[in-house]
């Protein structure tokens, strides 16, 4: 079984300034990693996702997250945030057994607000 | 490809009333999931379908619930005898049975029972 801690709930920060949204996760068994975002009264779109290879991920709005598996945890961060990027983030993991990250586990999210 | 398709988008109904939700996945996705989220939660898994078999279901679905995906194509998922505790948005997502293949998800049907 697998579980996830957002250790967040709420992040407020100002526009351009850096942020770190924290989560941590516990499993027996390896596992994908994966950060969404929701946008209020959306569905959840994926931001980015770890699978193998490279511990650090990338997405195409300058987030990035790193896997770091002795403490268990794949905090996602953004050096500089803009208006835009306020809402709520959810880090997920599925267990590899299931090899095709369609079941998972969901922390409560974290919502970002970034203020002017 | 439009994505993952939900409908409706908003139900509000009567407790005690039946409902149903529909999801159209991305036409060659051949798994599809269905979630729950309640208001400041994330979305809680609650079965999944390999083409037209249903191949696994949470303790969260109660036998109230029931989903179908009759032709491995578009999903229900039905609610009877709807209490106040259903409230909550229902979130569909599909995938390729394939590995490093992520989920994509639909908009989510928030239903409200009064």
């Amino acid at each position: 079984a697998q579980s996830v801690t957002q250790l967040d709930s709420q992040v407020p920060v100002f526009e351009e300034a850096p942020v770190e949204l924290r989560c941590n996760y516990s499993s027996s068994v390896s596992v994908y990693l994966f950060w969404y975002v929701q946008y209020p009264n959306q569905g959840l779109q994926l931001l980015l996702k770890y699978l193998s290879g490279s511990t650090l991920v990338e997405s195409i709005n300058g987030f990035e997250a790193e896997f770091n598996k002795s403490q268990t945890s794949f905090h996602l961060r953004k050096p500089s945030v803009h208006i835009s990027d306020t809402a709520e983030y959810f880090c997920a993991v599925s267990g590899k057994l299931y090899n095709q990250g369609g079941k998972l586990i969901f922390g409560q999210g974290t919502e970002l607000s970034v203020k002017p | 490809d439009t994505g993952v398709s939900q409908n409706p988008r908003h139900k509000i109904t009567k407790r005690g009333q039946n409902v149903t939700f529909r999801c159209d996945p991305i036409s060659e996705h051949n798994r599809l999931y269905w979630y729950r989220q309640t208001l400041g939660q994330g979305p809680e898994f609650l079965t999944y379908f390999q083409n037209e078999a249903q191949l696994e279901k949470s303790r969260l679905l109660s036998d109230r619930f029931s989903a179908e995906r009759p032709k491995g194509s578009f999903s229900t998922l039905e609610i009877q005898r709807t209490e106040q505790g259903d409230s909550a948005m229902y979130l569909c997502a599909s995938s390729l049975r394939r590995k490093n293949t992520e989920a994509f998800f639909g908009q989510g049907t928030r239903l409200t029972v009064v």
